[in-house]
């Protein structure tokens, strides 16, 4: 659902250790998903998609799962550097959503890489 | 490639003074546009969005407006801000029509004193 007025939870990893940012969404005809990373003072930047015909998508050091049965969507980072630290949000695209494009983002989690 | 730029990067305004802060995309013609606002430790709210030129959806009654007078610029105003408006700005850009991701600009962090 919306993340405004939230404040954001955080998951603390060790350097070298595979992390997984979990994202609980909202609407269950929503056919489109992405994950955003934000460092602080800066914009976010898009890390990967998957839509919703697809259950696995992996990218470089990064795999998105999705789970429609209970909307349920995961991100998760290998060997997590300390250059992973940041807030990061998921999105989806509720189906119909038609031209204007909207997104719903999650409330974010922020990622602490201890060294 | 497309790129997006957001000006100011910083600025501290008195309350009741006015507010412009613009947003260009490059490199592609005819995108959705928007406007968030983000608040220090909290998520993105959607204010404004624009499919075209000169048409701007509001999602939030507040003290800002939005127009976008060129294709790839939209411009984010108040005449009179408040304390409440502080926040950070966070312009995007996607290619029109069909699921598709959203790309943000670098930002822009109004405080207003």
């Amino acid at each position: 659902g919306e993340s405004v007025g939230l404040h954001l939870p955080t998951l603390s990893v060790q350097e070298g250790d595979n992390s997984i940012i979990n994202c609980a969404y909202s609407n269950s005809a929503s056919d489109y998903f992405i994950w955003y990373k934000q460092e602080s003072g800066k914009g976010p930047q898009f890390i990967i998609d998957i839509r919703s015909n697809m259950d696995k998508r992996q990218g470089q050091r990064v795999t998105v799962l999705l789970n429609k049965t209970v909307k349920h969507l995961s991100l998760q980072i290998a060997a997590t550097q300390p250059g992973d630290s940041a807030v990061y949000f998921c999105a989806e695209n509720p189906y119909g959503s038609g031209n204007t494009g909207k997104l719903i983002f999650g409330q974010g989690t922020t990622l602490q890489v201890k060294p | 490639s497309q790129t997006i730029h957001q000006w100011p990067a910083t600025l501290v305004q008195p309350v009741g003074s006015p507010l412009s802060l613009e947003c260009t995309v490059e490199g592609t013609s005819n995108p959705n546009l928007y406007w968030y606002r983000q608040a220090a430790g909290r998520g993105l709210q959607l204010l404004f969005y624009s499919v075209g030129i000169g048409q701007i959806s509001s999602e939030v009654p507040q003290n800002l407006s939005a127009s976008r007078p060129q294709d790839r610029q939209f411009i984010l105003s108040s005449k009179k801000l408040l304390l409440s408006d502080s926040g950070f700005y966070l312009c995007a850009w996607r290619v029109a029509g069909g699921p598709g991701t959203q790309y943000f600009g670098p930002g822009t962090r109004l405080t207003v004193l």
